[in-house]
């Protein structure tokens, strides 16, 4: 599977925009771009995934760029309760493909 | 999506000793894997679980130490065995659905090793 490359941390303010990008320069022409959450103390969360169009659902918008080597999840209107550590992963659909997590990024949301 | 039950939520285990944590899923699903998450970490990646075959371990992962069974499509155990302290962990079982799209992850089993 191809790494992906995420900024350690990061801060948003309650009601703004949260935008986590994820490097991923080696993605091959049938991976997808997933991105997981983990709240404190829960199991991983999924939020969204897409192979090259853009990609929307009630958590949150999935921006690719056109060469694939990058992305952006994006979080409309950050609330205290999207505090958590977002992983962006990279794979390949099919029976025997498994998701490898990297460092991911921690998300701090302040009031 | 799949709603996943594990058992036991959190313990706290003797070394030598032996934990088996469980992982039921509510309907049929096609894969199933099992990840560690030492304290701070991300989660690594242990073994998928193959329905009435041998578990496939990731490198650095043994049978002897993390044995795994998957009798059928809904159910399936991990082992760790003859813990020591490196061992505590939280312990997560994750499946995938039909389509093999997403995959849904347990709540996690947290074990602690005196």
């Amino acid at each position: 599977d191809a790494k992906t490359t995420q900024p350690t941390s990061m801060d948003c303010a309650e009601g703004r925009a949260a935008n986590l990008p994820c490097n991923h320069s080696t993605i091959s022409g049938n991976e997808y771009v997933y991105w997981y959450r983990q709240i404190h103390s829960q199991g991983p969360q999924y939020i969204i995934h897409g192979l090259k169009n853009n990609e929307t659902n009630e958590m949150a918008s999935l921006i690719i760029t056109e060469d694939r080597k990058s992305s952006t999840l994006i979080l409309p209107h950050a609330t205290l309760r999207d505090t958590a550590v977002y992983y962006c992963i990279v794979r390949a659909l099919g029976g025997y493909n498994k998701l490898i997590f990297g460092a991911g990024t921690r998300l701090a949301v302040h009031p | 999506s799949a709603v996943i039950s594990q058992k036991p939520s959190r313990d706290i285990c003797q070394r030598g000793t032996s934990l088996t944590i469980q992982c039921q899923v509510d309907s049929q699903v096609t894969m199933m894997f099992w990840y560690r998450q030492q304290p701070g970490q991300s989660l690594t990646l242990i073994a998928t679980a193959n329905q009435g075959s041998e578990a496939t371990y990731e490198s650095g992962f043994v049978i002897d130490k993390f044995p795994i069974s998957r009798p059928n499509l809904t159910f399936s155990t991990l082992t760790v065995s003859n813990m020591s302290p490196e061992d505590s962990s939280i312990y997560l079982c994750s499946v995938s659905g039909i389509t093999n799209e997403k995959l849904f992850f347990g709540s996690g089993t947290q074990l602690s090793v005196l």
